[in-house]
């Protein structure tokens, strides 16, 4: 079926790191992709999205593509800080028949000063 | 203030104790979902609807129901607890669209001892 998956965690960088964290997808036709992002004690709000092969999706820096042939929708940030210390989701909106917004297990990232 | 709301934000439950959590939105969005929160496991959906009067089952759906009377409220339901459904639950509410984000609630702490 539908799924998500997504790189292992905890990770851990310095400030003004280089960041990607890895997502793949396994769906039939063409879903639309999205990153979630949730701050401690708070639900989840969106980050970027992509609706289509080769879109770019980004907001706040952060950067994702999504790449039919490989499946994936990588997120990256060329330089992070200690206030994107977060949870970072990659989810999956299945379009075909009923509209299922199914989400990868989450990465939880911590940036130190 | 237009959002989505849950209630209870935590509570604590006897195993074999029928539980209703709640989740009102008023932004008249058409799609909303129940997910699960457990560490290491991310985002499990649990059931969505498309429209008000339908319902789906997603991914770990055994042991809650849910009913989708109108447009704003979609109530999931615990009918006999137990202690493996201790975690933290989300509802979200969305337009129904390629592209359109999904607004989540705070989320209910719940506990079965």
């Amino acid at each position: 079926g539908d799924s998500v998956t997504q790189m292992e965690g905890p990770v851990t960088l310095s400030e003004e790191a280089f960041l990607t964290i890895n997502c793949t997808y396994t769906a039939t036709g063409y879903p639309s992709l999205f990153w979630y992002v949730q701050y401690p004690g708070e639900g989840l709000q969106l980050l970027l999205k992509a609706t289509k092969a080769d879109d770019k999706g980004s907001n706040k820096g952060f950067e994702a593509t999504y790449r039919k042939e490989t499946t994936s929708f990588h997120l990256e940030k060329g330089s992070v800080q200690v206030s994107d210390s977060a949870v970072y989701f990659c989810a999956l909106l299945f379009l075909q028949g009923a509209q299922k917004l199914v989400f990868g297990q989450g990465t939880r990232l911590t940036i130190n000063p | 203030i237009a959002g989505i709301t849950q209630a209870p934000t935590s509570q604590i439950l006897a195993a074999g104790r029928r539980m209703t959590l709640r989740c009102t939105q008023d932004m008249r969005h058409n799609a909303m979902y129940w997910y699960r929160q457990d560490l290491g496991l991310g985002l499990r959906l649990i059931h969505y609807s498309n429209t008000a009067g339908t319902t789906g089952k997603g991914e770990v759906p055994d042991g809650y129901s849910v009913s989708r009377a109108n447009t704003d409220d979609f109530p999931l339901t615990l009918a006999s607890a137990v202690p493996s459904q201790t975690s933290v639950y989300f509802c979200a509410s969305r337009t129904q669209g390629r592209s359109t984000e999904a607004f989540f609630g705070q989320g209910t702490r719940l506990t079965v001892v």
